[in-house]
Parts: structure tokens; C-alpha cells; sequence
């Protein structure tokens, strides 16, 4: 069973459009994170919410904006893509305030 | 805030020899400290964590790491790298009072067969 999961594995778009990434983790975390990981391997956090609050990277554009239905999904949707925007995109879970990162597979999305 | 810093960006060995990877943070409080490994395509995988106790840790691969609260570091070690160990290493540090984890910027490590 995948703890973990994000669809798609790839995306591929035309900058101006709007796209979104879903995630969707089984291991019943009360937190859930996005990541952007660029060229170099830098890996940056964008957001993490829990049903109690969502944290912002003050540095994430408003273009980026994280939807939860529910506790076991937190879902990623962008709008106006930009070139810029063409890396990794990593969802995670943790439980507690351990800090333990569980990862997704990561979603390649690459900006024309 | 807290920083991680991961003095090695790019180390290169051959198979057989030993690897040790620096990790330093900077804030002195208490700390849960990771490593992770992603190798070539693939997500990030936990090697190893200490939250408290024996300050040598022990992980999977025969990866270790010792947390020198001295010296607020967090060494990876391996004696023996094998070809299948090429892979980019994150060291990660919790601070007291976050649950958000800060990152290093990552060490790529290739080993030559």
C-alpha cells in the first residue's frame, strides 16, 4: 500500500494555465506538507496544514494555493503557471510534532 | 530561525571507502534530528532519526550518525559505500515548539564503481 500518494507524476503545461496536483496519504497523519525541490535540489517548503491551521511560506507566490476536503488529502492548485514554476513537487505527512517527513513520489511539472 | 547547513555539496568517492557527511544547525535548544536519501528519480526516504537518547544512531544500509550536542552537530557516517549509495543526502532539524522541519540544501554523493 502506497502510504503517500500524488497524481500526477508528470505535468506538462503551457504557461497562463491554471493545474492542480493531488495528494492523498493513508497513514491518517494529522499534518500534511507541500514541497517545491528545483534543479539544484534545494527543497523548499511551501505549505503545511493540519485541520487546525494552515502554515504559508511568506515567499510562495498567491498563485499557489492549498485545498484539504479532508484530513487525509491536501491537494495543490496553481494558477497562471510561469517558467519558474517548472520543479518537483513533493507532498508529505507527519504525525504529532515529531517532525518525521513521510514523502509522496513527487510530481515533475514542467512549464512551456 | 533555524539553519541547516550541509557543508558538502558534492562528494565523490570509489566503492569501499568511507563517507562522512557534515551537519550543523543553529539553534541550541532541543532538537529531532533526520537524515534523509533520495536516490536518482525517487522521493525522499528516512536513513535515520534521533529524537533522544544514545546520541549514536543507527539506520538502514549501515548508515550512522552521531549528534554532538556540543558542537550542534549531526554527522552522517558510513564505513563502506557501496555503488547503490549514489544519491542525494538531506540532513533536517525540528526545533522545540515547530513541527516543521528545516532542511539542508543537500549533499549529492556519487560512488564510482
Amino acid at each position: 500500500d502506497t502510504a503517500v500518494s500524488q497524481t500526477p507524476k508528470y505535468l506538462v503545461t503551457q504557461m497562463g494555465n491554471d493545474k492542480s496536483i493531488k495528494c492523498e496519504q493513508n497513514l491518517g497523519h494529522d499534518t500534511m506538507y507541500w514541497y517545491k525541490q528545483d534543479s539544484k535540489k534545494f527543497l523548499k517548503i511551501m505549505f503545511s496544514y493540519n485541520n487546525k491551521e494552515l502554515i504559508i511560506n511568506e515567499t510562495v507566490p498567491n498563485r499557489f494555493s492549498p485545498k484539504s476536503p479532508d484530513k487525509a488529502h491536501l491537494n495543490l492548485h496553481i494558477n497562471s503557471l510561469e517558467l519558474g514554476d517548472s520543479a518537483v513537487y513533493f507532498c508529505a505527512s507527519s504525525q504529532g510534532t515529531t517532525g518525521e517527513q513521510f514523502f509522496g513520489p513527487g510530481t515533475r511539472l514542467t512549464v512551456l | 530561525a533555524q539553519s541547516v547547513s550541509q557543508h558538502n555539496h558534492h562528494v565523490i568517492l570509489s566503492e569501499a571507502a568511507s563517507l562522512e557527511l557534515g551537519c550543523n544547525y543553529s539553534y541550541g535548544g532541543t532538537v529531532n534530528l533526520f537524515w534523509y536519501v533520495q536516490y536518482p528519480g525517487q522521493h525522499l526516504q528516512l536513513l535515520l532519526k534521533y529524537f533522544s537518547g544514545d546520541p549514536l544512531v543507527k539506520g538502514i544500509k549501515g548508515f550512522e550518525a552521531e549528534f554532538i550536542k556540543s558542537k550542534f552537530s549531526f554527522n552522517l557516517r558510513k564505513p563502506s559505500v557501496q555503488w547503490s549509495d549514489t544519491a542525494e543526502y538531506f540532513c533536517a532539524v525540528l526545533s522545540g515548539g515547530s513541527y516543521i522541519p528545516t532542511f539542508g540544501r543537500g549533499t549529492s554523493l556519487i560512488v564510482h564503481p
